[in-house]
C-alpha cells in the first residue's frame, strides 16, 4: 500500500545530543511536510519542500534544520535538543499545496 | 490570517449515539481537510471536502463554502471514534499552507 512511513515511532535523545527523525513515503507526491505537535495542540508546520524547494516557517528555531535527499526521503534534524522540543513530529505529503495531506504515524520525541 | 474554529471544543458520547462537529473559517479557501487523531497520535484522512457532501460508512460531512462553515456527522458512535477530530484549511490567496483549527475532543463511552 502507498504511505507515508516515519522511523523511529519513538525516540529518546539527551539534552544537547543530536537526533535525527525520518520520513519516507511511497506516494511520490512533490511536497513533504514537517510538523511540530505538543499536547492539546494542533499540529504546527515548521518547514515544506516542494520538490527540491526548501520553505521554512518564520518561526521556525534555527535548531531545526531539514533535508531531501530524493523524492521518497526527507529528515529533520534537531541540532540541540532542548526540553521544549519534546513533541510528536508529523511528516506529511501532497501532490501540490491545494491538495489532500496524507500523514504518517508520527514520532514521538522524549527529551531527557 | 484566516482564523479556523471548530465546536463543541469537548464532547462527551454515550456509544450508539450521533453527533455533529462543526468548523467555522474566516476566509474562502482552496482546500478543506477533516482529519481524525487516534489515541496513538496519528492523524487519519476523513474527508477532502473543499464544498459539498460526502459519506464514508457511519461518517459523513458537508461543506458550504459559500458560507464558510463545514460539518462533520458521525452516526451511531463507537468507542473507536475517541480521539481528537480536526479540521484544516487551505485559505485562497494565502500562504498556501494548511492551517488547523484547535480540535474536537471525542469521548465515546460504552
Amino acid at each position: 500500500d502507498a504511505m507515508v512511513i516515519q522511523n523511529p515511532r519513538y525516540q529518546v535523545t539527551q539534552f544537547g545530543k543530536p537526533v535525527t527523525l525520518s520520513c519516507s513515503q511511497t506516494l511520490n507526491h512533490n511536497v513533504m511536510y514537517w510538523y511540530q505537535q505538543k499536547s492539546s495542540q494542533a499540529p504546527k508546520l515548521l518547514f515544506h519542500y516542494y520538490d527540491k524547494d526548501f520553505n521554512n516557517e518564520a518561526d521556525t528555531p534555527d535548531n531545526f534544520q531539514s533535508r531531501r535527499p530524493n523524492t521518497s526521503f526527507c529528515f529533520l534534524d534537531i541540532r540541540s535538543p532542548g526540553l521544549g522540543d519534546a513533541a510528536m513530529y508529523l511528516c506529511a505529503t501532497s501532490r501540490g499545496a491545494f491538495y489532500e495531506q496524507y500523514f504518517g504515524p508520527g514520532t514521538r520525541l522524549t527529551v531527557t | 490570517g484566516i482564523q479556523v474554529e471548530q465546536s463543541p471544543p469537548d464532547l462527551i458520547l454515550q456509544e450508539g449515539a450521533n453527533s455533529t462537529l462543526r468548523c467555522n473559517f474566516s476566509d474562502s479557501v482552496n482546500n478543506l481537510q477533516w482529519f481524525h487523531q487516534n489515541p496513538w497520535g496519528q492523524l487519519i484522512n476523513l474527508f477532502y471536502i473543499p464544498s459539498g457532501t460526502k459519506q464514508n460508512g457511519r461518517l459523513s460531512a458537508t461543506t458550504v463554502a459559500t458560507e464558510r462553515y463545514s460539518l462533520l456527522y458521525i452516526s451511531s458512535s463507537q468507542t473507536t471514534d475517541s480521539g481528537v477530530y480536526f479540521c484544516a484549511v487551505v485559505p485562497q490567496g494565502g500562504s498556501e499552507k494548511l492551517v488547523f483549527g484547535k480540535g474536537t475532543k471525542l469521548t465515546v463511552n460504552p
